[in-house]
């Protein structure tokens, strides 16, 4: 049973920064690009960043370009991402998804499974 | 990307069909058929109920359906069912890579 499971969210200060992280099991971790997602408080869902299934391909939203990285770790299966110079407007669930790709590796098709998230709440 | 255009919300009573729109644009939903659909309980995760316009993954039940006419996808439920009651949420590819929009999300309420 594929399981995802964010932790690291919290309380911080505009200009602060934190790291989520997401931790896989079920599948083959290695194989599947990952991404984060995030959604507001009663807003609809934003794609935020994705990572190749080596690590070595990352894609960024224009909104957070510059100031979050997205990265991983194959051999403990998990996902990062680390929020610098958070703003009020980063305010948000973050989820991690698994990413089905079609014509590559990374090229977004759907994600099939997702986490459960966690409130990023940036305020001061 | 501009978000894709859903509905705020629709309603139906049990048993009764409702179709949820979703509509794009010529760059995304209309150009690719990579759109899919995603149901939200209250404080739960999105989950996968459409992919591929029209693929249904295992486990999903049969009363849903989806299909798209121009820039235009629509999910349809059929038979519908109290725990059907949810936020949905359409995505589509958007043409580079990791381009994917989503809609601003319907609000399904069962009567």
């Amino acid at each position: 049973e594929v399981q995802l499971l964010e932790s690291g969210g919290g309380l911080v200060q505009p200009g602060g920064s934190l790291r989520l992280s997401c931790a896989a099991s079920g599948f083959t971790f290695s194989s599947y690009a990952m991404s984060w997602v995030r959604q507001a408080p009663g807003k609809g869902l934003e794609w935020v960043s994705a990572i190749s299934g080596s690590g070595g391909s990352t894609y960024y939203a224009d909104s957070v370009k510059g100031r979050f990285t997205i990265s991983r770790d194959n051999s403990k299966n998990t996902l990062y991402l680390q929020m610098n110079s958070l703003r009020a407007e980063d305010t948000a669930v973050y989820y991690c998804a698994k990413v089905v790709p079609f014509g590559g590796v990374i090229v977004i098709d759907y994600f099939d499974y997702w986490g459960q998230g966690t409130l990023v709440t940036v305020s001061s | 990307q501009s978000a894709l255009t859903q509905p705020r919300s629709v309603s139906g009573s049990p048993g009764q069909s409702v179709t949820i729109s979703c509509t794009g644009t010529s760059s995304d939903v209309g150009g690719y058929n990579y759109v899919s659909w995603y149901q939200q309980h209250p404080g739960k995760a999105p989950k996968l109920m459409i992919y591929d316009v029209s693929k249904r993954p295992s486990g999903v039940p049969d009363r849903f359906s989806g299909s798209k006419s121009g820039n235009t996808a629509s999910l349809t439920i059929s038979g519908l069912q109290a725990e059907d009651e949810a936020d949905y949420y359409c995505c589509s590819y958007a043409g580079s890579y990791t381009d994917v929009v989503f809609g601003g999300g319907t609000k399904l309420t069962v009567l």
